[in-house]
């Protein structure tokens, strides 16, 4: 089974401080992807990488950045949290190419900005 | 207006109950339609997916999709206190290359 990694569930950070939330998966998966959950307003997607040191912009990219150095590798930078950035944030993968229709899911990443 | 949308619930249900979930969509370039199951923190899990209109049924699960009218819906029979869970509808536009979510239903199912 393809297994989608975030090596925090759960951080507490404060105003102003940079964050990073790692996510990793195990099944050469061309495509990643971070999205932030909120309720009332679902999954937003915020990045999304084709490949390697290749980075889109999703629905809601201001106040992040992303690195893929590593195709394994995925990460979400918050330059400077805020408090509206508290949040879920999912990480997901995806093999590439025709009929890749299916999205796996790490566990998620509960964000706290105070 | 969003591209996907979903019925907001919450439903809750007593065991044994048939339940609909249901979602429409504005964009007929998606191509592929998912439902996903999420427990309480935990991420989301792919339930069903299907790529043309008609039904497609797994266990107790039945999606169900109508392009013309731009609606898919999730059936569950004999639902199940395990059920229990937030059902999130996705569509896959694989020219984007990426999917769009509903809000999610949250469901609960009653002993």
């Amino acid at each position: 089974d393809v297994k989608v990694t975030q090596s925090s569930r759960y951080l507490v950070k404060r105003t102003g401080e940079k964050v990073f939330l790692e996510c990793v998966q195990d099944m050469d998966h061309e495509n990643m992807f971070w999205y932030r959950q909120d309720p009332g307003l679902g999954l937003r997607l915020i990045y999304f990488s084709y490949d390697v040191k290749m980075k889109e912009k999703g629905d809601i990219p201001e106040g992040y950045s992303v690195s893929r150095e590593k195709k394994e590798r995925f990460s979400l930078i918050l330059e400077s949290a805020s408090t509206n950035q508290t949040s879920m944030y999912l990480c997901a993968s995806i093999r590439g190419g025709s009929g890749a229709n299916v999205l796996t899911f790490g566990a998620g990443s509960r964000l706290t900005v105070l | 207006q969003k591209e996907v949308e979903q019925d907001p619930g919450p439903l809750s249900v007593p065991e044994g109950a048939i339940v609909s979930l249901n979602c429409t969509y504005s964009n007929s370039a998606f191509q592929y339609f998912m439902w996903y199951r999420q427990y309480s923190r935990k991420g989301p899990e792919l339930l069903m997916y299907t790529y043309s209109s008609g039904n497609k049924e797994d266990g107790r699960f039945t999606a169900q999709v109508d392009k013309s009218s731009k609606y898919i819906s999730l059936f569950i029979r004999d639902s199940q206190p395990s059920d229990s869970a937030t059902y999130l509808c996705a569509m896959l536009n694989t020219n984007a290359g990426k999917s769009t979510f509903g809000d999610g239903t949250t469901l609960t199912v009653k002993p």
